[in-house]
Order: structure tokens, then C-alpha cells, then sequence
């Protein structure tokens, strides 16, 4: 079983600041197979990174996915009031087939 | 408009059976990978079950001989059929369709439903 560990659990940040999210995997995976995710109290999931760096459809391009083998990074270059969240990076194994997420990082308001 | 709509949760038993029912608009459920992924209440996502386009299905381990995905072509509807039910299964359920680019799947979900919530107690 491959483990998605995010850091870190809280992140306080201020309104056009920086973000950089953290998503580190117990052994190598495949970068095709690295997505993320936002999720806001009360509602669904959002797919906002697939394959490790390309925007799903209709995301904003302050949000990028970056890395490779273990170590994955959601950047979000200016924080929106909107963007405030909790944040999970997922990923899939191919055999036997398994999805597994990280545990979430909280995005909160400084 | 695509979209994904998931009734049938509820209070129920432990030892009790429940079936999700993810009704699909806008696109075409036996043609893409679809996903159920639940939530426990103030916890993170969890994945529960998979069906492929060509049939396959595949669970997670906390559910697997428990748990049956399916779904209906006729009705554009999956299915979660959950027996022998415990209190750690309590969560919100959320239907969700693959993600595919380009000819290419990602396995990741792109369209979620809003999530039926399934609360397992005596």
C-alpha cells in the first residue's frame, strides 16, 4: 500500500500570498497518476490537478502542480479569499488497482 | 449539463444493507471509470470501490466482500450495494466519474456528486 503524507496539517496564510502544499509518497509513483484536490465544508471534492501539473478543466492558472517520485507540490501563487480549503493530493497504483489520498491540508485564513 | 446524483443513504443497522443509487446526466456512465469514494464525519477522503468502462470491478479493503459496484446502461446509473454494514462505515458516500484527457485516463475523479450520507447505528 503506498501512503500520501501532506504537510502541513494547517497552513495559515494571508490573501495574495503564497502557497505551497506538500504531498510526499511512501515509495515512487508515477506522476501520471498524481492529482489534487480542493474541498470546501459541505461540499464535493474539486479535481484541480491531474497527472501531477496539468489544470483540469476550467481551474485557475494560480493554481500548479509540480514534482516527481515521491516528493509532489500544489502552489497556489495568490491566495484568493475563495481558495481557503482543505487540500488532497490522490493517487492511483496500477496493480492490484488501489486509489489512495493523503490525509489533507487546511488551508486557513491569517 | 454533466452531473452526478446520488440517493439511498440513511439510518441503518449495524448488520444492515443499504443500496447507492448515482444517477448520471450529460454523459454516459458504462463509458468512463466510475468511483465511489466516501467520507467519515470530520475526516479525509477515503476510496471505497471502482467499475471500468469494460467491466472490472475493484474495492477497497476495509470493504471488499461487502461492498458491490455495478451499474445500469439502460438507466445511466451506478450502483453501491453495501452489506453487513458496521459503525466505521458511516460516512458521506460520494459518486464520482474518472478523468480522462485526451484519449487518456488519469485515474483521478473529475465530476463528484453532492454525497448521500449513510449513518450506521443501533
Amino acid at each position: 500500500e503506498i501512503v500520501l503524507t501532506q504537510s502541513p496539517g494547517t497552513l495559515s496564510l494571508s490573501p495574495g500570498e503564497r502557497a505551497t502544499l506538500s504531498c510526499r509518497a511512501s515509495q515512487s509513483v508515477s506522476s501520471n497518476y498524481l492529482a489534487w484536490y480542493q474541498q470546501k465544508p459541505g461540499q464535493a471534492p474539486r479535481l484541480l490537478i491531474y497527472g501531477a501539473s496539468s489544470r483540469a478543466t476550467g481551474i485557475p492558472d494560480r493554481f500548479s502542480g509540480s514534482g516527481s517520485g515521491t516528493d509532489f507540490t500544489l502552489t497556489i501563487s495568490r491566495l484568493e479569499p475563495e481558495d481557503f480549503a482543505v487540500y488532497y493530493c490522490q493517487h492511483y497504483r496500477s496493480s492490484p488497482p488501489e486509489y489512495s489520498f493523503g490525509q489533507g491540508t487546511k488551508l486557513e485564513i491569517k | 449539463e454533466v452531473q452526478l446524483v446520488e440517493t439511498g443513504g440513511g439510518l441503518i443497522q449495524p448488520g444492515g444493507s443499504l443500496r447507492l443509487s448515482c444517477a448520471a446526466s450529460g454523459f454516459t456512465v458504462s463509458s468512463n471509470y466510475m468511483g465511489w469514494v466516501r467520507q467519515a464525519p470530520g475526516k479525509g477522503l477515503e476510496w471505497v470501490s471502482v467499475i471500468y468502462s469494460g467491466g472490472s470491478t475493484y474495492y477497497a479493503a476495509s470493504v471488499k466482500g461487502r461492498f458491490t459496484i455495478s451499474r445500469d446502461s439502460s438507466k445511466n446509473t451506478l450502483y453501491l450495494q453495501m452489506n453487513s454494514l458496521r459503525a466505521e462505515d458511516t460516512a458521506v458516500y460520494y459518486c464520482a466519474r474518472g478523468a480522462s484527457y485526451y484519449g487518456s485516463a488519469y485515474f483521478a475523479f473529475d465530476i463528484w456528486g453532492q454525497g448521500t450520507m449513510v449513518t450506521v447505528s443501533s
